[in-house]
């Protein structure tokens, strides 16, 4: 039972453009969301979240969008650097409900062209 | 420390055979989460601590796989009779609250030949 699911296992951008990445979840309860970057052999770095609450959550270059009716949210990196290749996992907690646990999804392999 | 350690970095057992893995939370952070990556890209929870009591256990297996975090002591993570699909890398989180954003350490590796 995947609740939290990256369809895409890959996506390559040329540098300077916006990579887009999107998860979608099934499970309502969830109500904080966050992306993670892994580089081979590291352990997951944090890069930005979103509560429920919220539509939008801008850090510097990167943007989470949650469309909660649709159960879809979405990374936007702008503009794409070469350092940016890496893994990225989104990933769901359903804090007041199941405690602080995380649900991943399976990870996209961004891959940013010079 | 300012980061999430976790010791050693790679360990090789033979099947049947015990490992203990360790994780040093981030000094002020109250909860210690591990979870597992067997494939390349899938992450499973295993079990959360606060302090040194059990916050969530519903991730852990029933046999072979315990864990402990005691006062001034780094968390640990015990497999007695490692089996081949104990192979993964392990992760070790912390986080100020149950809340809060986990930040994680670099992993341990096991094999289990």
């Amino acid at each position: 039972d995947q609740q939290v699911k990256q369809n895409s296992p890959s996506l390559s951008v040329q540098e300077g453009r916006i990579s887009i990445l999107n998860c979608d979840y099934t499970n309502s309860m969830f109500d904080y969301f966050l992306w993670y970057k892994k580089y081979p052999a590291e352990g997951p770095t944090f890069l930005i979240s979103i509560s429920s609450i919220k539509d939008k959550n801008e850090d510097g270059r990167f943007t989470v969008f949650l469309n909660k009716s649709a159960k879809h949210l979405s990374l936007h990196i702008v503009p794409s650097q070469p350092g940016d290749s890496a893994v990225y996992f989104c990933a769901a907690s359903a804090y007041y409900n199941q405690g602080g646990k995380l649900i991943f999804g399976q990870g996209t392999e961004l891959s940013v062209k010079p | 420390g300012e980061e999430v350690a976790q010791t050693p970095k790679h360990l090789v057992r033979g099947e049947g055979q015990k490992a203990k893995l360790y994780c040093a939370p981030i000094k002020g952070h109250s909860y210690v989460f591990w979870y597992q990556q067997v494939l390349k890209n899938e992450f499973k929870f295993l079990i959360s601590f606060q302090n040194e009591n059990v916050f969530d256990e519903t991730g852990m297996p029933k046999e072979r796989f315990s864990a402990k975090c005691l006062p001034n002591s780094p968390c640990s993570l015990e497999i007695q009779a490692t089996k081949l699909e104990d192979s993964a890398v392990y992760f070790c989180a912390s986080s100020q609250t149950e809340t809060e954003t986990q930040y994680f350490g670099p992993g341990t590796r096991l094999l289990v030949l």
